[in-house]
């Protein structure tokens, strides 16, 4: 089953509001990273945030962590148009060598203008 | 932008054709991934990579195939394409980290098999 579940599936906005969403995972993390993915493209990495820490910003982005209810959330401030997008927390383990990410089932943001 | 390529963006193929996706990256990242993505859904790893002659099976179970004979190119390949083989193909890289990877993704091929 997937490590990471996002949380809503699906979200719509109006230009301006504070978009959040939320990610829930299962095993023991050393990190959890968000990405962006345009309809039809690539993902694009967002932000990192260490399982020792609890809260990151990077410009309009602001991630919490909460590793004892193994969960994270991405709040976007002041939306706009252009954040249309879905995003995808993704899990970094936190033993084995293979150190893979594990990607969620993603948010659908609509930010309507 | 990440330097990383995959062509072609979209392919249009029919039943039992043989197929090859390319993805090439020049950020000289030992790391390289193929991941499985259906339209609105999670992203599946389906083969991935450590470095040249290095490939290993992703957690979903795949009939392709991939080759690493050159740190920049991780092609795959489907020998006899299938109408369940029409998804989103994603190719991925990173640089090799004992601690974290953060992952570089090319726009996609999008695969439809009639």
């Amino acid at each position: 089953s997937q490590q990471g579940e996002e949380d809503p599936q699906a979200l719509s906005i109006q230009e301006g509001e504070n978009a959040t969403m939320n990610c829930s995972y299962k095993t023991s993390i050393n990190n959890l990273q968000w990405y962006r993915q345009n309809s039809g493209r690539g993902l694009v990495h967002l932000i990192l945030i260490r399982s020792n820490e609890r809260e990151k910003h990077s410009g309009r982005l602001r991630v919490t962590l909460d590793t004892s209810k193994k969960s994270s959330s991405l709040l976007i401030t002041a939306s706009r148009a252009a954040d249309t997008a879905s995003y995808f927390c993704a899990t970094g383990p936190n033993s084995g060598s293979a150190r893979q990410l594990t990607f969620g089932s993603g948010t659908q943001l609509t930010v309507l203008p | 932008e990440a330097d990383i390529y995959q062509t072609p963006r979209y392919l249009v193929i029919g039943t039992g054709k043989k197929i090859t996706l390319e993805c090439s990256q020049t950020m000289g990242h030992d790391k390289m991934y193929w991941y499985q993505q259906d339209p609105g859904m999670e992203l599946h790893l389906i083969h991935y990579s450590y470095g040249v002659n290095s490939t290993e099976k992703g957690d979903l179970s795949s009939e392709s195939t991939v080759s690493r004979i050159r740190t920049e190119h991780f092609p795959l390949t489907l020998e006899s394409a299938r109408p369940s083989h029409t998804s989103q193909y994603l190719c991925a890289s990173s640089e090799y980290s004992l601690w974290a990877e953060t992952q570089y993704f090319g726009p996609g091929t999008r695969l439809l098999v009639l």
